[in-house]
């Protein structure tokens, strides 16, 4: 069966410190991959998805970035954190189109 | 762009009531997927509706899609503390925008 693996659980970082954040999946193969954010009490923000290794869209401009270095390896990065990146982070994969998307656990990072 | 919104934003009932989130968009609805998070957790997929005029029953969930496809529904009936959490539509079109979420919480 496939799984989702996404650390750390939570994370606090100073204003101005890198990020890097890891999901990994297994028990599928080029599974489409996603980054969302969810600031406390809110919807899901889409930041990142990915169809193939080395193939990023951005959906909203911002100062993170994300690459997929492997097939089922997505990393969410930033050199230069904000106050306003302060939220749950999120990772998913989806078998493609209109398939489902299935979520890891999340990181909870907190800016100080 | 596409915005998805739910009403309402919070529901507290007593265990036993029923309880109803609706989904509406600005657009025509193409392909909706509702999800449960519960509280300090991630979300979890519970059904996808595609047809207009669509129903599906999961035990005490019912789920509609709109015949004209602006609008979608969620309906617990006898509501458990089970229950608790924050249910999300979402529009698959290209990519999936969710919705605003409906926060439930239950007393036993």
């Amino acid at each position: 069966s496939q799984t989702i693996h996404q650390w750390p659980a939570t994370l606090v970082q100073p204003v101005g410190s890198p990020l890097s954040l890891e999901c990994t999946v297994e028990g599928t193969s080029n599974p489409n991959l996603y980054w969302y954010r969810q600031a406390a009490g809110r919807g899901l923000q889409l930041l990142f998805y990915s169809v193939g290794i080395g193939q990023i869209s951005s959906e909203v401009p911002q100062n993170l970035s994300a690459s997929r270095p492997q097939d089922r390896q997505f990393i969410l990065s930033s050199k230069k954190l904000l106050l306003s990146d302060s939220g749950f982070y999120l990772c998913a994969w989806s078998g493609g189109g209109d398939q489902p998307q299935h979520f890891g656990d999340g990181t909870r990072l907190s800016i100080l | 762009g596409q915005q998805v919104m739910q009403i309402p934003q919070y529901q507290h009932v007593q265990e036993g009531e029923d309880f109803t989130t609706y989904c509406n968009s600005s657009t025509t609805l193409s392909n909706i997927q509702w999800y449960k998070q519960r509280p300090g957790g991630h979300p979890v997929f519970l059904i996808q509706l595609v047809k207009s005029g669509e129903v599906k029953k999961q035990k005490r969930l019912t789920f509609q899609f709109g015949e004209a496809k602006k609008n979608s529904s969620l309906h617990i009936t006898a509501t458990q503390t089970t229950d608790v959490g924050t249910y999300f539509c979402a529009d698959f079109t290209d990519k999936l925008i969710f919705g605003t979420g409906t926060r439930l919480q239950v007393f036993p």
